[in-house]
C-alpha cells in the first residue's frame, strides 16, 4: 500500500526566507502527487500537482515542487516566504496503476512565518 | 465552474445523538465524492467514497455511514454519536479524468 511521509510537523521561517517542506512517498510505481494548503477552519486548496511530463511543477502563490523518482520525493518550495503563507500544508498521492481515485494524505506540516 | 457546499458549518451535539452532514456539488455531473475526517492536529482520514448513486465504499469501520441519494449529494450520518466522532469533516469531489480532488469548506463537529 502506498504511504506518504512529511518530515517535520512544524516548520518556522522568517519572512523573505526560503520555504522547504518535505514529502516522501512509498509506492512501487510513482503515483500522482499533490500539494494542498489549508488555512484555519477552511477546506483544502490545491497548490499544485504532478501527473506526468516535466518534473518541476509550478503552482499557485509562487510555490513549486520537484518530483524526484530516485529519491521518491516531492518537496515543496517557495523562494521567499510571505506572512500570508502561514498555514498547514499536505502532501497527497493517488495510485497510478488502479482506477482508485482516493487520495492518501501525509500528516501535514504547519508553516509559521516570522516577521 | 464547479462549487461544493457543506452544511452545517459548525455543529455541537451530545453523545448518543444522531448526525446528518450534507454535501452537494454544483456544475458537474456524476462526480466521485469523498468524506474525510480531520481530527485535531492530525492529517486527513478517508471515511467513505462514492462513484455513483447508491454506491458507497467504506474505508474504516466506525460509527458512521454514508449515503448518496442523488448524483451530486453525499450525506454522512450516525445513529448515535461518540466523543471520538468529534473533528473537522471535509467533503471532496473529482471527475473521472482528474485525480486531484476539490474540497468543500468543512463542518466542525464537537461531540459533548
Amino acid at each position: 500500500a502506498q504511504s506518504v511521509t512529511q518530515l517535520g510537523s512544524h516548520v518556522s521561517v522568517s519572512e523573505g526566507a526560503l520555504v522547504l517542506l518535505r514529502c516522501n512517498y512509498s509506492s512501487s510505481v510513482p503515483p500522482y502527487l499533490f500539494w494542498y494548503v489549508q488555512y484555519p477552519n477552511q477546506g483544502l486548496q490545491l497548490l499544485l500537482k504532478y501527473t506526468t511530463g516535466a518534473t518541476l511543477v509550478k503552482g499557485i502563490n509562487g510555490f513549486e515542487a520537484e518530483f524526484k523518482k530516485s529519491e521518491t520525493s516531492f518537496h515543496l518550495t517557495k523562494p521567499s516566504a510571505h506572512m500570508s503563507d502561514a498555514a498547514e500544508y499536505f502532501c497527497a498521492v493517488s495510485e497510478r496503476r488502479t482506477g482508485r481515485r482516493a487520495l492518501t494524505f501525509g500528516s501535514g506540516t504547519r508553516l509559521q512565518v516570522q516577521p | 465552474s464547479q462549487t461544493i457546499h457543506q452544511w452545517p458549518a459548525t455543529l455541537v451535539q451530545p453523545v448518543g445523538s444522531p448526525l446528518s452532514l450534507e454535501c452537494t456539488v454544483e456544475g458537474t455531473s456524476n462526480p466521485n465524492l469523498y468524506w474525510y475526517r480531520q481530527a485535531a492536529g492530525r492529517g486527513l482520514q478517508l471515511l467513505f467514497y462514492s462513484v455513483g448513486i447508491g454506491q458507497i465504499s467504506s474505508e474504516v469501520p466506525q460509527n458512521l455511514s454514508a449515503s448518496r441519494p442523488q448524483d451530486r449529494q453525499f450525506i454522512l450520518s450516525s445513529k448515535k454519536l461518540l466523543l471520538s466522532d468529534s473533528g473537522f469533516y471535509l467533503c471532496a469531489w473529482n471527475g473521472d479524468r482528474r485525480r486531484e480532488q476539490y474540497f468543500g469548506p468543512g463542518t466542525r463537529l464537537t461531540v459533548t
